[in-house]
C-alpha cells in the first residue's frame, strides 16, 4: 500500500498569505496524485489532478506541482473560504489518501 | 449539473446489515466509475470500493473485503453498497464519490452529500 504522509498537520496563516502544503508518498506515483479541499460539514471538493492541472472552476491561486514522492499544493494567497482541510490522494498502486492538512486562521 | 445523492444509512448493531444507495444524475452514469470513500467521525478520508463502469470490475480496501459488496444498476442510474458484518471502527460518514474519467482507479471528480453509518449496540 502506498502511504502518503502530508505535512504540516496544522497550517495556521492569514488572509493573503502564502500557504504551502506537502505531500510524501511512500513509494514514486509518478504524477498521479490529486489534492482535495474538505470544508466544515461539506463533501470533499477536487482542486488538482495528476499533480499540476486544476480542476474545473479551480482558482488560478491553487497549484499543484511535484513528481515521484515529493508534491506540493500552494495557494498564493488566502482567501477566507481557503481555510479548511486539505487532502492528497494517488491513484498509481490502488487508492490512498493523505492524513490531511488543516489550513487554520492565525 | 452531476448530482449525486446517497441513502440507506442509520444506526446498526455490531454484526448486523445494511445497504447504501446512491442516485446519480447529469452525466452518463455507465460510462464512468463509482466510487465509496468514508470518513470516521473528526478523521481523515479513506476509500472504500471501486466498481467500474459496466459493474464487470470491484475492487476493496482490505478494511472492508469480504464484508462488504458494492454493485450497480446502470439502467436506474444507482450504485449500491451491501455491508455485511459491521463493527464499531466502521462507523463513519460514506460518500459516493465519481470517477474523473473512465478509469478503474481514479480521481474523484464529483461528490455526494454523505451518510452516517453508525454501529453501535
Amino acid at each position: 500500500e502506498v502511504v502518503l504522509t502530508q505535512s504540516p498537520a496544522t497550517l495556521s496563516l492569514s488572509p493573503g498569505e502564502r500557504a504551502t502544503l506537502s505531500c510524501r508518498a511512500s513509494e514514486s506515483v509518478g504524477s498521479y496524485l490529486a489534492w482535495y479541499q474538505q470544508r466544515p460539514g461539506q463533501a470533499p471538493r477536487l482542486l488538482i489532478y495528476d499533480a499540476s492541472n486544476r480542476a474545473t472552476g479551480i482558482p488560478a491561486r491553487f497549484s499543484g506541482s511535484g513528481s515521484g514522492t515529493d508534491f506540493t499544493l500552494t495557494i498564493s494567497s488566502l482567501e477566507t473560504e481557503d481555510f479548511a482541510v486539505y487532502y492528497c490522494q494517488q491513484r498509481s498502486n490502488w487508492l490512498t489518501f493523505g492524513g490531511g492538512t488543516k489550513v487554520e486562521i492565525k | 449539473d452531476v448530482q449525486l445523492v446517497e441513502s440507506g444509512g442509520g444506526l446498526v448493531q455490531p454484526g448486523g446489515s445494511l445497504r447504501l444507495s446512491c442516485a446519480a444524475s447529469g452525466f452518463t452514469f455507465s460510462t464512468y466509475g463509482m466510487n465509496w470513500v468514508r470518513q470516521a467521525p473528526g478523521k481523515g478520508l479513506e476509500w472504500v470500493s471501486a466498481i467500474s463502469g459496466s459493474g464487470g470490475f470491484t475492487y476493496y480496501a482490505d478494511s472492508v473485503k469480504g464484508r462488504f459488496t458494492i454493485s450497480r444498476d446502470n439502467s436506474d442510474k444507482t450504485m449500491y453498497l451491501q455491508m455485511n458484518s459491521l463493527r464499531a471502527e466502521d462507523t463513519a460518514v460514506y460518500y459516493c464519490a465519481k470517477s474523473e474519467t473512465g478509469y478503474d482507479f481514479d480521481y474523484f471528480d464529483s461528490w455526494g452529500q454523505g451518510i452516517l453509518v453508525t454501529v453501535s449496540s
